[in-house]
């Protein structure tokens, strides 16, 4: 069973618009929850490091939430740009290694 | 470069045949690890590199799969007797040695591979 669960699979959201990609992890013990975005044919690029403590971190218009106690983190994109299209990625080392999720991909619209 | 390089970019392979993917990590960063992402899945782990540490093969589908690493520098996979489930895209990331979870890892845009 994968350690880290994203949802939704996909969502379709208007350029100017904002919305929330939810990750929920069973990796333990924690160290740090890493939000990626993936550009299509691309490698996945880091958009945040979230560790214990942190509970908020923005990024520009990327904003990610930590609840360390219920294990869930979000990431909320705000006045979506066509350019935020993309996969994002939830990522929980487990020592050396990395779980990922499947991710969400995100499409905005003109 | 700055970043991480793969080669090549795309493959196209006929069921059976071996295949080299190669991987170009950042300099000076010690640690190198192989994923697969399948179409529409997470990406799984398949080998990492440390150094000159014994790897870590764990994630290795089958004995088809094997990679080298020559030092902290390029490394290389092989797909022998390529099968269709072979078809993904796999990507290769470096870090070097840090606290929280072996450091940041900086991914190489991936080779697709496509076994016809």
């Amino acid at each position: 069973k994968n350690q880290v669960e994203q949802s939704p699979q996909s969502l379709i959201i208007l350029e100017g618009k904002n919305c929330t990609l939810q990750c929920n992890y069973t990796v333990s013990p924690f160290s740090n929850l890493r939000w990626y975005k993936q550009d299509t044919g691309r490698g996945p690029v880091s958009l945040t490091i979230m560790t214990f403590s942190e509970n908020t971190k923005s990024n520009g218009r990327y904003t990610a939430t930590l609840d360390a106690d219920t294990k869930q983190s979000s990431l909320h994109i705000t006045a979506s740009q066509l350019s935020d299209s993309a996969s994002y990625i939830c990522v929980v080392p487990n020592d050396y290694k990395l779980s990922f999720g499947a991710g969400t991909t995100v499409t905005v619209r003109a | 470069g700055a970043g991480v390089s793969q080669s090549p970019s795309n493959k196209v392979t006929e069921k059976g045949k071996d295949v080299e993917l190669r991987c170009d990590p950042i300099s000076g960063h010690t640690a190198l690890y192989w994923y697969r992402q399948r179409l529409g899945q997470g990406l799984e782990f398949l080998i990492y590199f440390q150094g000159n540490s014994a790897p870590d093969k764990s994630g290795l589908p089958s004995d088809r799969f094997s990679a080298e690493r020559t030092g902290e520098s390029v490394s290389t996979l092989t797909i022998q007797r390529t099968q269709q489930e072979d078809s993904a895209v796999y990507l290769c990331a470096s870090s070097s040695p840090g606290a929280g979870g072996g450091g940041e890892q900086y991914f190489g845009p991936g080779t697709r591979l496509t076994v016809t």
